[in-house]
């Protein structure tokens, strides 16, 4: 079955490090790949797309790069600050659908 | 904050009972879908609407259904409400079904079965 794989246990990163979250997929091939920023009792929010044909894509201070052949994305946020504390969520489209499906995301905590 | 909106924000229901939850999508988008997301986990699509008529379904019964309005405004209706629809409702609205298009979610709303 399908199966798209964060890691539930949370990161814990001093500021100014580089946090390095990690999206693994199983039977699936998707389009393309989104990550979304959520905080407590709040709505996703979108940060970045990177397509199948693509290697990396970065926004400021984030990264986010898509292998096909490890069927694994990763999702960098360099020189951290408090308030990239949040749960972050990968979601994978696959071709021909708009509807994204999303991991359990991944809870990062940054400590000042 | 993405404009778009939900109502309630939070509500508590019994085993068996009807709710509807609504959302206004941000302005000028056409296409809303919606979501749950039970604790700890991340959302699992429900539905989606793209001028008002049903495109796309995920693996959710029949007694979840929805409406969208001419304004793309939508409601989600949920009959014979369980203990495990206990959840974060979210609704996100797109500019328009395509490909790559991005989604604004609302804050949710959050729904407690008793």
């Amino acid at each position: 079955s399908q199966k798209i794989e964060q890691n539930s246990e949370a990161l814990n990163i001093q500021e100014g490090k580089t946090a390095t979250l990690t999206c693994n997929y199983t039977n699936y091939s998707p389009a393309y790949l989104q990550w979304y920023r959520q905080d407590p009792g709040r709505g996703p929010v979108f940060l970045l797309l990177i397509r199948e044909n693509e290697k990396e894509k970065r926004k400021e201070r984030l990264k986010v790069t898509f292998d096909t052949t490890l069927k694994q994305s990763l999702f960098h946020i360099t020189a951290s600050q408090p308030a990239d504390s949040a749960t972050y969520l990968c979601a994978l489209v696959r071709g021909g659908s708009y509807i994204p499906t999303f991991g359990r995301g991944t809870s990062l905590i940054v400590h000042p | 904050e993405t404009g778009v909106t939900q109502s309630p924000t939070h509500l508590i229901k019994t085993r068996g009972q009807q709710v509807t939850l609504r959302c206004s999508s941000q302005s000028g988008h056409n296409t809303v879908s919606w979501y749950q997301q039970a604790l700890g986990q991340g959302p699992q699509f429900i539905f989606q609407y793209y001028r008002e008529e049903e495109n796309g379904r995920g693996n959710f019964p029949p007694r979840f259904s929805g409406l969208q309005f001419p304004n793309y405004s939508s409601e989600l209706n949920v009959n014979a409400l369980e203990l495990d629809d206990s959840a974060l409702y979210l609704c996100a609205s797109s500019l328009m079904m395509g490909d790559g298009e991005t989604q604004y979610f609302g804050p949710g709303t959050r729904l407690l079965v008793l």
